[in-house]
């Protein structure tokens, strides 16, 4: 089955700049839209961009997310405490099933 | 505000069946506006896409469970359903119900809470 590779982990001080990367292939991110999830501890998950770069009603702005080819990315600029949690990409894939990205955890030093 | 909220037994003996129900407040499963979709979490580990439901019945699900996997929709009740034929230990997990966008198969916006089954004897 097809994978979505995120990097483990991720982490930064405050008001750093911090970029999640989620790798695919021709099949889910190549040829369908990437969304991205924050996940909370003993939460169920939030969606947090949706059709790789757009934000739902309020999600701070200090979240951006972009898709270049085979990859999507998700970006926190200005980085605060509560932001620490577990972030996963997703993606339909073409073999007509829904895949859900490794995940990240995000620690904020 | 739309509502999601699993329930279903907590502890499933291996080889039996997992039966889970979402029910849906606050919006419509007959509207047809969205699909309805299970999603699930082993402790400590990343999510994994079960299958999705439309109000017609129509259903997809994930290459990998879809031998054991029957998604079920009830508009009367606004509620829909998973069965998970044959467990084992591998299928405990954390299972959410979740609503996603017509047209965009991966966009969940609204999530259960979330349940956890436990497949022991």
């Amino acid at each position: 089955q097809s994978v979505l590779t995120q990097p483990p982990s991720a982490s930064g001080t405050p008001g750093q700049r911090v970029t999640i990367s989620c790798s695919g292939s021709s099949s889910n991110i190549g040829s369908n839209s990437v969304y991205w999830y924050q996940q909370l501890p003993g939460t169920a998950p939030k969606l947090l961009i949706y059709r790789n770069d757009q934000r739902p009603s309020g999600v701070p702005d200090r979240f951006s997310g972009s898709k270049s080819g085979t990859s999507g990315s998700l970006v926190i600029s200005g980085l605060r405490s509560e932001d620490e949690a577990d972030y996963y990409c997703a993606a339909w894939d073409d073999t007509l099933s829904g895949l859900f990205g490794t995940g990240t955890k995000v620690t904020v030093l | 505000q739309v509502q999601l909220q699993e329930s279903g037994p907590g502890l499933v003996k291996p080889s039996q069946t997992l039966s889970l129900t979402c029910t849906v407040s606050g919006d419509s499963i007959s509207s047809g506006s969205y699909y309805w979709s299970w999603i699930r979490q082993p402790a400590g580990k990343g999510l994994e896409w079960i299958g999705r439901i439309y109000n017609s019945g129509s259903t997809s699900y994930n290459p990998s469970l879809k031998s054991r996997v029957t998604i079920l929709v009830d508009t009367s009740t606004n509620q829909f359903s998973l069965k998970l034929s044959s467990v084992t230990a591998a299928d405990t997990a954390v299972y959410y119900c979740a609503r996603g966008e017509k047209g965009y198969p991966t966009s969940f916006d609204y999530w259960g809470p979330g349940t956890l089954v436990t497949v022991s004897s």
